[in-house]
């Protein structure tokens, strides 16, 4: 069955510093969703990438869909406490359901 | 307000005790689904229903069930629990067409613990 793998499962940095995750699929996805979890809370809708090659932005945040619709990454520029949580992707393959990544856990030191 | 709830928050029952966990959407979503998420696993399908009375299994569906009889509702059934089954459940419902996927919105979890 479809697999999506993410890596890293963990990181921590130091506030101001850079972060990107990364989230591979096994199979070519139609589309991809990216979530994020904040502690004790639950997972809320960040973007989604429908076309090969798209980059999206929201703010500090940069989206990337591969060029062979097999790959993504979220890469959040300069990181602010308020930017801790696990960052979940989540892969369509087809006409199938969401199947969503493990996450990277994301800790931001003051 | 737009919004997915479930019911009971937090559970702690005792193995072969039968338990109904609620989920109610005012969205008018077709689609719903129900997660667990355990630590280091992620978010793993149970089961998803693609609008009234059509419901199928997700990764993980054994030891579970779940019936759509309105469309609003999408209760996830445990017949006889085990402690395998402690875990953090996540009802989610959106939109859906068979040519686009819409985000998601998730109910703020249930912590179920079987002793």
């Amino acid at each position: 069955g479809q697999q999506v793998m993410q890596i890293p499962q963990y990181q921590h940095v130091q506030e101001g510093e850079d972060f990107t995750t990364y989230c591979n699929s096994s199979t070519t996805l139609s589309n991809i969703q990216w979530y994020k979890q904040r502690p004790g809370g639950h997972p809320v809708f960040l973007i989604q990438l429908v076309k090969s090659g798209e980059v999206k932005k929201q703010k500090r945040l940069t989206f990337q869909f591969g060029e062979a619709k097999k790959n993504s990454s979220l890469h959040i520029t300069a990181t602010q406490t308020t930017d801790v949580g696990t960052y979940f992707c989540a892969g369509r393959e087809g006409y199938s359901t969401l199947t969503f990544g493990k996450g990277t856990m994301l800790l931001v030191s003051p | 307000e737009a919004q997915v709830t479930q019911n009971p928050r937090y559970l702690i029952t005792v193995t072969g005790k039968k338990l109904t966990v609620t989920c109610s959407q005012n969205m008018n979503h077709e689609y719903m689904s129900w997660y667990r998420q355990d630590p280091g696993l992620g978010l793993r399908q149970i089961y998803y229903s693609m609008n009234v009375e059509v419901t199928d299994k997700g990764d993980v569906p054994e030891g579970y069930k779940v019936s759509r009889k309105e469309k609003r509702n999408f209760p996830l059934i445990l017949e006889s629990p085990s402690p395998n089954q402690t875990s953090l459940y996540f009802c989610a419902s959106s939109l859906w067409t068979v040519s686009s996927y819409n985000e998601q919105f998730f109910g703020p979890g249930t912590r179920l613990t079987v002793l």
